[in-house]
């Protein structure tokens, strides 16, 4: 099993690009996760989705859509980035029920100039 | 919204010692999970603990969820340089709907002393 992976790993992009952000995970888990980690931050949810089909906003939402694709797949995309979106995005995944505990991605290393 | 407060920020550790760190809240957790950040990595899920007074290892880390469900604690005996890293924990409030997601405290810095 891979566990959850994500793509790219290192993406640059210049102000008001877009780009979409891959998540795939194979254990079969019905939630997946999108956090931004910034320095001295901590982990800071962007949205979430608890089943195939659902979305909705975490924390900080605000410049990000996500699509929930499948049962396997969750991706996020910045329609116009902006320098404030350089950070580092991990995917994570979990199964329903109590505890949450959470598997995540290697993470995407993003940089908007 | 919710706030965990971890301490300490950083520390520096020589081989052989014992760490400590915590995390509280003034809000009732349901769930305390510990997980550590290795440079350039995911997180990586160390401990769960379920319930008050839970006293949990894994190795020689030993996690404790406080009694009263506002904190919780983790200790790393006999560390080694493989041991640096940033440790997070994370509580959840209770089960299900945008409650059941996890918050995240800010991380403890562990380096080796120079």
């Amino acid at each position: 099993n891979a566990g959850v992976t994500q793509t790219p790993k290192f993406q640059v992009l210049k102000t008001g690009q877009s780009m979409t952000l891959q998540c795939a995970q194979d254990m079969n888990h019905n939630s997946m996760y999108w956090y931004r980690q910034d320095p001295g931050m901590g982990l800071r949810l962007i949205y979430y989705s608890a089943s195939e089909g659902t979305t909705d906003k975490g924390e900080v939402p605000n410049g990000y859509n996500v699509s929930r694709l499948n049962k396997r797949e969750f991706s996020l995309r910045l329609e116009s980035a902006a320098p404030s979106q350089t950070s580092v995005y991990f995917c994570a995944s979990t199964d329903v029920g109590w505890g949450n505990e959470q598997f995540f991605g290697p993470g995407t290393r993003l940089t908007v100039l | 919204g919710q706030q965990l407060n971890q301490s300490p920020q950083s520390m520096f550790i020589q081989e052989g010692e014992d760490v400590s760190m915590n995390c509280t809240s003034s809000s009732i957790f349901n769930t305390w999970l510990w997980y550590k950040q290795d440079p350039g990595e995911g997180p990586v899920l160390l401990i769960a603990l379920y319930k008050a007074g839970e006293l949990t290892s894994n190795g020689r880390l030993t996690a404790q969820f406080g009694i009263t469900r506002k904190d919780s604690f983790l200790n790393i005996s006999a560390s080694i340089p493989s041991d640096v890293g940033i440790y997070f924990c994370a509580g959840q409030l209770s089960y299900g709907g945008s409650q059941g997601n996890l918050i995240f405290g800010k991380g403890t810095k562990l380096s080796v002393k120079p």
